[in-house]
């Protein structure tokens, strides 16, 4: 059963703003991971974030975790004509299985030039 | 690239046909995966092999069988596929199958079955 579930589910900006995508889970969890996938391609795995965790940086991405509304958001600052790309996030449920990640639909991002 | 390579990158095939997936992993990882995306729905995990056994199989139809040889490759054989078995299918590796291991995709197979 779908696990995550990202929003907006598209979204398009202008090159150097920023880029906020939401992710909404239903049960308790170990860690979330987020995932980049450019059109048809493999994905990417951009950060993971801990449960006991609440927010994590890399680069020009921002990671928040609130366990407390089984929410995460994903920040991307600055944003480039390079960042266009479908964005998941992903669960490692703590009841189930360890390797098992759960994807959600993800966030389509389009960065205009 | 991630390290893991996928071939053939895309394939057409009937659905008398029979055909195989092949993954690829140069990063030393003990488990690998096969994951399927269709249009508009979650990524599906398929199957999961730690140690070259297999460890999950996730209500797969037998049309579709996998394959891990050794921990350096794993293949997806097809025979009697349907059309909506049409997809992107994502091999993936990790370390190994215990918690918080980042998962490692290959660039998939988009598959078409006529």
């Amino acid at each position: 059963s779908q696990q995550g579930e990202e929003d907006p589910q598209a979204l398009s900006i202008q090159e150097g703003e920023n880029a906020t995508m939401n992710c909404s889970y239903k049960t308790s969890i170990n860690n979330l991971q987020w995932y980049r996938q450019n059109s048809g391609r493999g994905l990417v795995h951009l950060i993971l974030i801990r449960s006991n965790e609440r927010e994590k940086h890399s680069g020009r991405l921002r990671v928040t975790l609130d366990t407390s509304k089984k929410s995460s958001s994903l920040l991307i600052t600055a944003s480039r004509a390079a960042d266009t790309a479908s964005y998941f996030c992903a669960t490692e449920d703590s009841g189930g299985s360890n390797y098992k990640l759960t994807f959600g639909k993800g966030t389509l991002l389009t960065v205009n030039p | 690239e991630t390290g893991v390579t996928q071939t053939p990158r895309h394939l057409v095939m009937g659905m008398t046909n029979k055909k195989s997936l092949k993954c690829e992993q140069h990063l030393g990882h003990n488990a690998m995966y096969w994951y399927k995306q269709s249009a508009k729905k979650p990524l599906e995990l398929m199957f999961v092999y730690s140690l070259e056994e297999r460890v999950e199989n996730n209500s797969v139809p037998s049309r579709f069988s996998p394959e891990c040889p050794n921990s350096s490759h794993l293949f997806l054989h097809l025979h009697t596929l349907q059309p909506e078995d049409s997809a992107l299918y994502l091999c993936a590796s990790s370390q190994d199958t215990s918690l918080g291991y980042t998962q490692y995709f290959g660039p998939g197979t988009r598959l078409t079955v006529l």
